[in-house]
């Protein structure tokens, strides 16, 4: 069965770094998101992606955040500079069509020392 | 705003019915969501109900829609160990298709 897969599965990264999570979604699958879970709080939408442009981002989603898909197989989400409150698990779903059901990936797990 | 709302744990014996709760407040959402979390693992799909419908029953699993009331329930019969998990609630946002989530109900099965 087709399944959304996530890279790395655990980051650790210094306060002010850079870091790209990286996702392949399921490969007919052309609507992409990202989601993060604080731990103990909601899991949160952060940004959809279609058609190599944001259909809608969240407010967490600021000017550090960004997305890419850099080829046909991979969804990238990028921070730019990390802070503490950046840590959280990140998970990155896709959709056949939107809306549509969302299947997610195993999520990374990041980590802002 | 949207919002989602459930229990945060419930504990049940291994062959009983396990109950668990979600409120929402959008009520154009279209659909309605039960995911499943083990430990360590990602969010997993359970099932789904259209707002158009009242019940859905897959397996052992039947989930209840009351849209007058936005409370939505997944049931589980003749629970397992297996099933320990976080079960998470989620709708689907009615102007795009962001999920939104509740906090997820701690279900633990005692044998």
């Amino acid at each position: 069965e087709p399944e959304v897969t996530q890279t790395p599965s655990h980051q650790v990264t210094q306060m002010g770094q850079e870091v790209i999570l990286r996702c392949v979604p399921i490969s007919n699958h052309l609507y992409f998101y990202w989601y993060r879970q604080i731990l103990g709080q909601k899991v949160e939408f952060l940004v959809s992606f279609y058609n190599n442009e944001i259909s809608e981002k969240s407010e967490i989603f600021d000017d550090q955040f960004s997305v890419e898909r850099p080829d046909g197989s991979n969804f990238t989400l990028k921070i730019r500079s990390t802070k503490l409150e950046d840590s959280a698990m990140y998970f990155c779903a896709s959709s056949e069509v939107m809306p549509d059901t969302q299947y997610f990936g195993p999520g990374t797990r990041l980590t802002v020392l | 705003g949207e919002d989602v709302e459930q229990s945060l744990f419930l504990s049940v014996r291994e062959g009983d019915s396990s109950v668990i709760n979600c409120t929402y407040t959008d009520s154009s959402s279209t659909y309605l969501y039960w995911y499943k979390q083990e430990p360590g693992a990602g969010l997993q799909l359970l099932t789904y109900i259209f707002s158009n419908m009242d019940m859905k029953q897959d397996q052992r699993l039947t989930v209840l829609l009351n849209k007058k009331d936005k409370h939505l329930s997944l049931r589980i019969a003749d629970t397992q160990t297996g099933d320990s998990a976080i079960y998470f609630c989620a709708e689907r946002d009615s102007q795009g298709g962001k999920l939104i989530f509740g906090q997820g109900t701690e279900l633990s099965v005692k044998p």
